[in-house]
């Protein structure tokens, strides 16, 4: 069975920094490029971010530029996302996501399966 | 920009459902759509505009290509009361619409 399990949100000051986790079971990790996709409070989904299979390539929305990071570690099956500089608008639960496709190669497609999220609020 | 309508669709069981999402330019095919229930995780329903995901019932069919997009839920069941989302894979960056609650009439 395929599993994603995100942890790691709770309530953060702005400004503040938080990383979020989501380990895999069920596939083989180290083959597929990976996303982050978050929706808030009476908001629609917003993809965040993605990795490629490898972690060589990443790509960011221009909302969380430069205050995110995304990161990957095959040997543990397990994506990870470095959110500084806090912001109230980055209040959302945090998802990640199987992606379809090939980031080395410019491209991802769709995402299945996620997982059911994990909840930052930013707030003082 | 995806742009989705209705925002909410009021619906009698058994009866036939379309939602709509309208891309600002052309995504081609390149076109998914989602389910989601409260407090689960989003599910993959149709990719390339028309293709069931696994395990999606035929009853989930899309169509269109372009800028114009339609989910028809043929004849609604209790467990599709949901939002359903469209997302564009055609541009960076990849971008969902604001979703459609379908909820019971």
């Amino acid at each position: 069975e395929v599993q994603l399990l995100e942890s790691g949100g709770g309530l953060v000051q702005p400004g503040g920094s938080v990383r979020l986790s989501c380990v895999v079971s069920g596939f083989t990790f180290s083959a597929y490029a990976m996303s982050w996709v978050r929706q808030g409070p009476g908001k629609g989904l917003e993809w965040v971010s993605a990795i490629s299979a490898g972690g060589d390539r990443s790509e960011y929305a221009d909302s969380v530029k430069g205050r995110f990071s995304v990161s990957r570690d095959n040997s543990k099956s397990t994506l990870y996302l470095q959110m500084d500089s806090l912001r109230a608008e980055d209040t959302a639960e945090y998802h990640c996501a199987k992606a379809q496709g090939d980031l080395r190669n410019g491209y991802i497609n769709w995402f299945d399966p996620w997982g059911q999220g994990t909840l930052v609020t930013v707030s003082s | 920009v995806m742009t989705q309508s209705p925002a909410t669709l009021s619906v009698s069981a058994g009866e036939r459902a379309t939602l709509s999402c309208r891309a600002s330019q052309s995504v081609n095919y390149r076109l998914a759509w989602y389910q989601q229930k409260p407090g689960q995780a989003p599910r993959l329903l149709i990719h390339g505009a028309s293709t069931r995901a696994t395990g999606i019932p035929a009853r989930f069919s899309g169509s269109g290509s372009g800028t114009e997009f339609t989910l028809t839920i043929s004849s609604l069941q209790s467990e599709d009361f949901a939002v359903y989302s469209c997302q564009q894979y055609n541009n960076w960056p990849l971008t969902f619409g604001g979703g459609t609650k379908v909820e019971i009439k």
